[in-house]
């Protein structure tokens, strides 16, 4: 049982390059987050979607994009990587946004940049 | 908007005693769930325990449980017979029952804990 699986687990960058993020999940959950970790900071949201074909804007969303064109993936990406976004990244999912359903994580995705 | 408060950065306990994670919130709903969620250093973020706001018994999972105080905002985590797998950071986490946007989840910031053996 997979759950959520993000790709790839670890990246170093140089300023100004561009990558993608992907995860996936065999859930069939409805709604899928991406959240950066810094130390001391907690988990915020960067975006998320409710929807297969829908996105929205959380906490952190500037610099990054996402598309959410099936519904068990959803990508991130950084089309001009900064040193402000080396960070760990994590893919979360949950069957809704409104019970008691947790958000089922990835195991991250440490990022680098240069 | 919602704000999860996680006023100790740093805890440490004994193996096989008993610690106390504390965490405030600030809402104005009445209808809400709250979360802890752990983070070893493998990095994953492992669920630990529930809670739903319309609930007044506290849940418990195993030797995990919570002191849910309502009125006063508050969410502590009771962890008893510490063992050294418990070592990790610890995430509490808020999340609306309204939905849409106020569905998502808000975390505090963590409280690493030590286990000494």
């Amino acid at each position: 049982n997979a759950g959520v699986t993000q790709t790839p687990k670890f990246r170093v960058l140089k300023t100004g390059q561009s990558m993608t993020l992907l995860c996936a999940q065999d859930m069939n959950h409805e709604y899928m987050y991406w959240y950066r970790q810094d130390p001391g900071m907690g988990l915020r949201l960067i975006h998320y979607s409710v929807g297969e074909g829908t996105t929205a804007k959380g906490e952190v969303p500037d610099g990054y994009n996402v598309s959410r064109l099936k519904k068990q993936n959803f990508l991130l990406g950084l089309e001009s990587a900064a040193p402000s976004q080396t960070s760990v990244y994590f893919c979360a999912s949950s069957r809704d946004g409104y019970s008691n359903q947790p958000q089922h994580f990835g195991d991250g995705t440490r990022l680098s940049i240069l | 908007a919602q704000t999860v408060t996680q006023s100790q950065p740093e805890m440490s306990v004994q193996e096989a005693e008993t610690v106390t994670l504390s965490c405030t919130y600030d809402t104005s709903e009445s209808d809400y769930y709250l979360f802890w969620y752990k983070q070893p250093p493998s990095r994953q973020m492992i669920l630990v325990i529930r809670q739903e706001a319309y609930k007044q018994q506290n849940a418990t999972e195993n030797r995990f449980s919570v002191n849910f105080q309502k009125a006063a905002k508050s969410f502590s985590l009771k962890i008893s017979d510490s063992q050294l797998g418990d070592a990790a950071m610890y995430f509490c986490a808020y999340r609306s029952a309204l939905g849409g946007s106020q569905g998502n989840l808000i975390f505090g910031k963590g409280t690493k804990l030590s286990v000494k053996p």
